[in-house]
């Protein structure tokens, strides 16, 4: 199974903090990676597609990059309502993996 | 909207059975692959199974092969798990997701349903 590792596990912000998640995959997966946010008590929502794809009403401070075995998460300004755990998630083999998060709290 | 409604989850003893469902509207149902997902407490999230559109296919994570079994109800625009034989670590919130077409990543998922097992 492809393995995925998010760093760092935690990372403590500011409001308007340039915010960046690495996401490092076992192997390449191409651009086959998807990012969600997700929130206490709530599921996951999914923000970008295809390493970079940002899905329909996400906003545009979020945006994704990366391609291979390395991926990132970049927030240009965190917002209140950013503070939240993220996660990756590699779709290029049928066994569906995901990194095991990254908790964005406030600083 | 497209609104997926988990039901079935609760307190079971190591060793028991589980049912759980979950209730699709407002897409195609029939048209996407669907899965179950599950987060234990305070843990990441792990995929489970998926089981694909307009066919019998089934996928299932190692963890889980041979005692979960996936299910679909198209006319009744609804998902199943049965699981079986469960044990302690599968303790968790198990979500219903829809795949996104030609991708398996998880463009939907419901509020999800925690199941604990315990003694």
């Amino acid at each position: 199974d492809i393995q995925m590792t998010q760093s760092p596990s935690t990372l403590s912000a500011s409001v308007g903090d340039r915010v960046t998640i690495t996401c490092r995959a076992s192997q390449s997966i191409s651009t086959w990676l998807a990012w969600y946010q997700q929130k206490p008590g709530k599921p996951p929502k999914l923000l970008i597609s295809k390493a970079s794809t940002l899905e329909n009403g996400v906003p545009s401070r979020f945006s994704g990059s990366g391609s291979g075995a390395e991926f990132t998460l970049t927030i240009t300004s965190l917002q209140p309502d950013d503070f939240a755990s993220y996660y990756c998630q590699q779709y290029n083999s049928y066994s569906r993996t995901f990194g095991q998060g990254t908790k964005v709290e406030i600083k | 909207e497209v609104q997926l409604l988990e039901s079935g989850g609760g307190l079971v003893q190591p060793g028991g059975s589980l049912r759980l469902s979950c209730a699709a509207s407002g897409f195609t149902v029939a048209s996407y692959t669907m899965a179950w997902v599950r987060q234990a407490p305070g843990k990441e999230l792990e995929w489970v199974s998926s089981i694909r559109a307009f066919g019998d296919n089934t996928f299932y994570a190692d963890s889980v092969k041979g005692r979960f079994s996936i299910s679909r109800d198209d006319s009744k625009s609804t998902l199943f798990l049965q699981m079986n034989n469960l044990r302690a670590e599968d303790t968790a919130v198990y979500y219903c997701a829809v795949e996104a077409p030609n991708a398996v990543y998880f463009h939907s998922w419901g509020q999800g349903t925690l199941v604990t097992v315990s003694s």
